[in-house]
């Protein structure tokens, strides 16, 4: 199983909502990422996981909170979203998230914020 | 190193050879790759090359790099309707990756 799997594909919320992103891989990576697309731009970072603790936050607002329950699953919790946080989230894995490491890419949450 | 930067389009016919550039700042990047991204889709590593060579070639698909100028360039040979995608160039350093802005590509049958 070479997959990284993203739920739900589409979401919209409120700015009042709360809602989550799942992502999962059975691959034994040990290095999970989160990514935030915005249309014709390229990915930005938001978090790093390493062997299921933080271990990059990029600044990221406190309305997005991620969570590493086990090394197969990553959620981020979103809650107060703004609309300008409307994107492609994107999840991403690799084997120990050295920089040779190939990250390996779920398809995306398309998030829309109202 | 989250200075990378791509030409924005490039349009070729179908078995020709197509050539995407991308620039990049960051002198201590270890590591420069090569993404695709289809419509609607994740991203896809295409190949990678490490900052002590010049060249690498994969079927296809040849990356050169140009660590004095920090050029990185990506050639398809033989392009084909189903390569049109937008690819992204990246730097890393440590587990911090840095994308360019995505060059189009668009291939005319």
């Amino acid at each position: 199983d070479t997959e990284v799997t993203q739920t739900p594909k589409h979401l919209v919320m409120g700015m009042t909502n709360k809602k989550s992103l799942k992502c999962e891989q059975h691959m034994g990576h040990r290095a999970m990422y989160w990514y935030k697309q915005k249309a014709k731009k390229p990915p930005e970072l938001m978090f790093v996981y390493s062997y299921e603790k933080l271990s990059i936050n990029e600044s990221v607002p406190s309305r997005f909170s991620p969570e590493c329950p086990n090394s197969s699953l990553l959620n981020l919790h979103l809650h107060a979203l703004q609309p300008e946080d409307s994107a492609l989230y994107l999840c991403a894995s690799s084997h120990e998230g050295r920089p040779a490491d190939e990250q390996f890419f779920g398809p995306g949450t398309r998030l829309t914020v109202l | 190193g989250e200075d990378v930067e791509q030409s924005l389009f490039l349009s070729v016919r179908e078995g020709d050879s197509s050539v995407i550039n991308c620039t990049y700042t960051d002198s201590s990047s270890t590591y420069l790759y090569w993404y695709k991204q289809e419509p609607g889709a994740g991203l896809q590593l295409l190949t990678y090359i490490f900052s002590n060579m010049d060249m690498k070639q994969d079927q296809r698909l040849t990356v050169l790099l140009n660590k004095k100028d920090k050029h990185l360039s990506l050639r398809i040979a033989d392009t084909q309707t189903g390569d049109s995608a937008i690819y992204f160039c990246a730097e890393a350093s440590f587990n911090k990756f840095y994308f360019g802005s995505g060059t189009k590509l668009n291939v005319k049958p």
